[in-house]
């Protein structure tokens, strides 16, 4: 039972390229979140789902995109990436009726 | 979601017990208390949860007053490895829209050798 886990660990872009990240759980867990976390600050949410084939956004969702094709996968996506994208981005995935969120190791993005 | 208050920083020798506290002091009824944990790099990790009564797990007991403003969150015998940022969060449980984490800047937490 691996629990989450983030591909890649870290990466480096330049402006303009796109790139996708993907989280996977094997816990059969229904939902799945994206949340970015800058130096010095909380987590803020990106885009979340409740189920598979569901995406919605969170608080900063502009310049991603996310899909949800498999219950076990949420990939997000960035079409072009911006130097403000710089971040470490966590991946969560909860059951439902259970309020805990269990959180992947993380992705280190440096958007040049 | 209830705001709530942590300090900044806290020091602990290494085999004390670790006690973080936190204020809520406009929690509201159907609100929990929990606590997150994020060592350096890593994700958060999810340590206990609670509404009104105290909880004890492998990882920490968690102690709520009696009028529900205030909680600590007690790690029996600190070790090296505790040393991470704790995030005190109330929030109403099962909730299914607009559902995120509002993590703040939590505890920094120095277990000393």
């Amino acid at each position: 039972n691996a629990g989450v886990t983030q591909t890649p660990k870290f990466r480096v872009l330049k402006t303009g390229q796109s790139m996708t990240l993907l989280c996977a759980q094997d816990m059969n867990h229904e939902y799945m979140y994206w949340y970015r976390q800058d130096p010095g600050m909380g987590l803020r949410l990106i885009h979340y789902s409740v189920g598979e084939g569901t995406t919605a956004k969170g608080e900063v969702p502009d310049g991603y995109n996310v899909s949800r094709l498999k219950k076990q996968n949420f990939l997000l996506g960035l079409e072009s990436a911006a130097p403000s994208q710089t971040s470490v981005y966590f991946c969560a995935s909860r059951s439902t009726g259970v309020e805990t969120q269990y959180f992947g190791p993380g992705t280190r993005l440096l958007v040049l | 979601d209830a705001k709530t208050t942590q300090p900044t920083s806290m020091d602990c020798a290494e085999g004390r017990a670790a006690n973080l506290p936190c204020n809520h002091s406009t929690i509201s009824g159907n609100e929990y208390v929990y606590w997150y944990r994020q060592i350096h790099s890593q994700g958060p990790q999810y340590i206990i949860h609670g509404l009104k009564n105290n909880e004890t797990n492998e990882m920490a007991s968690l102690i709520i007053t009696e009028d529900r403003k205030s909680s600590t969150l007690i790690l029996p015998h600190a070790t090296l490895r505790d040393t991470a940022v704790y995030y005190c969060i109330v929030r109403v449980a099962m909730r299914n829209r607009d559902d995120k984490i509002i993590f703040g800047k939590g505890t920094r937490l120095h277990i000393l050798p």
